[in-house]
């Protein structure tokens, strides 16, 4: 059975840093590429960014909201992906889910992490 | 404002049909595959729909995409109280200089 779980949220203040964890279990992980995907509440889905395989590189991309201030790195030996949050903003408020599969499709989802940014 | 226009909201009762629609651009929907996303209340989403037509393992047949042109469009026949949910299209959009995925606002479906 395929698992994928976050963790590492919490209330941060603006400004600060924050890393989520993705702990995944159940399929190849080093094979696929691991996305992040997050949800204000209320709101709809938002891509944050994704990692390639080591296959296709271990590249990354961005959403311009968060580029320069996130990043999104893998340990395959571990099966984790990490998701590095620095200078928050309220508005990355946010459940952050990770999402593996395709780098343009989402197969498998965690159970989300959420994020609050206040002072 | 989302990048991929979606309904907000449609309703059907049960047993019947529905569509939602999802439009976009050449720059994502006219030249990429679109996938769909089922957000049951309080739950992560669940893949639907991937590659505009194809239904990952375990998705009844009685959900359906197709893509023509800039539009997609997710259909679901024999409607259930348990498919009222939020439902997203997303795509990779290629307008800027790097590659990025959008999604659609979000429909939700009420089976009355």
């Amino acid at each position: 059975e395929v698992q994928l779980v976050e963790s590492g949220g919490g209330l941060v203040q603006p400004g600060r840093s924050l890393r989520l964890s993705c702990t995944a279990s159940g399929f190849t992980f080093g094979d696929d590429a691991m996305n992040w995907v997050r949800q204000a509440p209320g709101k709809g889905l938002e891509w944050v960014g994704f990692i390639r395989s080591k296959a296709y590189g271990g590249t990354t991309e961005y959403a311009a909201s968060v580029k320069g201030r996130f990043t999104i790195s893998r340990d395959d030996s571990k099966s984790i992906a990490y998701l590095q949050m620095n200078s928050l903003k309220i508005e990355d408020t946010a459940v952050y889910y990770c999402t593996g599969g395709a780098e343009y499709y989402f197969d498998y989802w965690g159970q989300g992490t959420l994020v609050t940014v206040s002072s | 404002q989302s990048v991929l226009t979606q309904p907000p909201s449609v309703s059907a009762a049960p047993g019947q049909k529905v569509t939602i629609s999802c439009s976009g651009s050449s720059s994502n929907i006219g030249n990429n595959y679109v996938s769909w996303y089922q957000q049951l209340p309080g739950t992560a989403p669940k893949l639907l729909i991937y590659d505009n037509n194809k239904r990952p393992s375990g998705i009844p047949d009685r959900f359906s995409g197709s893509k023509s042109g800039t539009s997609a469009t997710l259909g679901i026949t024999g409607l259930q109280t348990g498919d009222e949910a939020d439902y997203y299209c997303g795509t990779w959009d290629s307008s800027l200089s790097a590659g990025h995925v959008v999604f659609g606002g979000g429909t939700q479906l009420t089976v009355l």
